[in-house]
């Protein structure tokens, strides 16, 4: 079975560029979650999505929005690109539909860097 | 909002030896969740932690959670390299309906010596 597959795993942008994030998550899971992760603030939740729904979004600006497509598969989008926003950005899928948190399943991640 | 703490932010082992992580909780665990990761990688689970005082044991991991629910620790037994990386703890805020939206510790640093 394949695993939370991201892509691009490495990019490099200017300031002010925009980027998308692509993630494919474990066929079955209709959850998929993005986090930043980040040597100074660590891993942040970013926002959640449930059957091509929001269902959770963490404290980032607008600049930051995602979505959901009907085969699950996700993307997220950072505009108008800061230095700050050079990161590793992460994405989770879960198997359950609800009740709390089980286990999450990581991807790679897709490194940003922002110069 | 809900804040963990870990400590020691790293830690450097002989292999072989025991070691012990510390995950404390600004408020009460609904659940606490522990990962590992290799540097510049994604995450993978080892356990979740739900009940006040569950133990649970994966090959020569142990996780605990308190009694009151605010702390949970990770022991390793005769530590190899295999288990150096960046270990996390994860806390459900409780909100319920979401299954991706967890608070995480910064981590700390695991460097077992051969």
């Amino acid at each position: 079975k394949a695993g939370v597959t991201q892509t691009p795993r490495y990019l490099i942008k200017t300031r002010g560029q925009q980027v998308t994030l692509s993630c494919s998550p474990i066929s079955g899971h209709r959850s998929v979650s993005w986090y930043q992760q980040t040597p100074g603030q660590g891993l942040q939740f970013l926002f959640e999505y449930f059957s091509e729904t929001q269902r959770n979004k963490g404290n980032f600006p607008g600049r930051f929005s995602g979505r959901q497509f009907s085969n699950s598969r996700s993307e997220m989008n950072v505009s108008t690109l800061e230095l700050g926003d050079s990161a590793l950005y992460l994405c989770a899928s879960s198997l359950l539909a609800g009740g709390p948190p089980g286990e999450l399943f990581f991807g790679e991640g897709s490194r940003l860097t922002v110069l | 909002s809900q804040e963990l703490e870990q400590s020691p932010q790293s830690l450097i082992v002989q292999e072989g030896k025991n070691l012990t992580i510390n995950c404390t909780s600004s408020k009460t665990l609904y659940g606490l969740y522990w990962y590992k990761q290799k540097y510049g990688e994604g995450l993978i689970f080892l356990m979740m932690l739900q009940k006040g005082g569950e133990e649970k044991s994966h090959e020569k991991i142990t996780a605990k959670l308190d009694e009151k629910k605010q702390q949970s620790s990770l022991h390793i037994t005769a530590s190899q390299p295999s288990h150096a990386g960046i270990y996390l703890c994860g806390a459900d805020e409780g909100y319920g309906g979401s299954q991706g939206n967890l608070i995480f510790g910064k981590g700390t640093k695991l460097s077992v010596k051969p």
